[in-house]
């Protein structure tokens, strides 16, 4: 596609409910990131895919947040037994390569509100 | 570590005048700086980037220098317009990561 594109949009959900955020980046694009960003904050990196595999996942913030990206295209976040303190806008972005100069392009990103 | 200091908002200034939002970061090694734009409703967008030291990053406009000695990155513009007005985020590229100030609201009053 164009760009980066994430789906849903918005997701209202229930405290302890299950949840799944899907991320299809640029096509071509090896690299691809997933950030949080809370309001009034910047984005705060969760997790790193270089191809297939997670390089880098130092930023999930516990074992109930879970990020997949099988055949090395689109990406899903899984947030288990969601709590109020995740709600946040989360964000998914690409880069050609994980070179340090690359640009990274962002998608419009997921407003997750848990009640 | 790796971290960005970005100058608090919210900013507001009247149209033609001129602009700067102070970053200062801190970094091992030798990372790349970047400004980013979210306008209102919309998502993230490059505005420029510096890949090394005194490098000056440019579009639209916007300016900023990567100063190693000072660990700076200054936004700067000469002239806003009201459509200048959105979120400008300072940030880092190190190792896998980028590193995110906490971003600067600018408002352009006509």
């Amino acid at each position: 596609g164009a760009g980066v594109s994430q789906t849903p949009s918005n997701k209202v959900t229930e405290k302890g409910k299950y949840v799944e955020l899907r991320c299809d980046p640029i096509s071509g694009h090896t690299a691809l990131y997933w950030y949080r960003q809370s309001l009034g904050q910047g984005p705060e990196f969760l997790i790193y895919f270089q191809g297939t595999g997670a390089a880098d996942d130092s930023g999930l913030p516990n074992d109930r947040f879970f990020a997949v990206r099988p055949e090395g295209s689109v990406s899903t976040l899984k947030i288990q037994r969601t709590e109020r303190g995740d709600s946040a806008v989360y964000l998914c972005a690409s880069s050609q390569t994980d070179y340090t100069y690359n640009e990274q392009f962002f998608g419009p990103g997921t407003r997750l509100t848990v009640l | 570590g790796n971290s960005v200091t970005q100058m608090e908002g919210p900013v507001t200034l009247s149209e033609e005048a001129f602009l700067t939002i102070n970053c200062t970061y801190t970094a091992t090694g030798y990372p790349s700086l970047f400004w980013y734009v979210q306008y209102p409703g919309e998502g993230l967008q490059l505005l420029l980037k510096a890949t090394k030291a005194d490098d000056k990053g440019s579009n639209k406009g916007f300016e900023a220098t990567y100063r190693k000695e000072t660990t700076s990155f200054h936004l700067e513009k000469g002239s806003v317009q009201v459509s200048d007005s959105a979120v400008y985020f300072c940030a880092l590229s190190g190792g896998n990561q980028f590193y995110f100030g906490t971003g600067t609201s600018l408002t352009v009053i006509p």
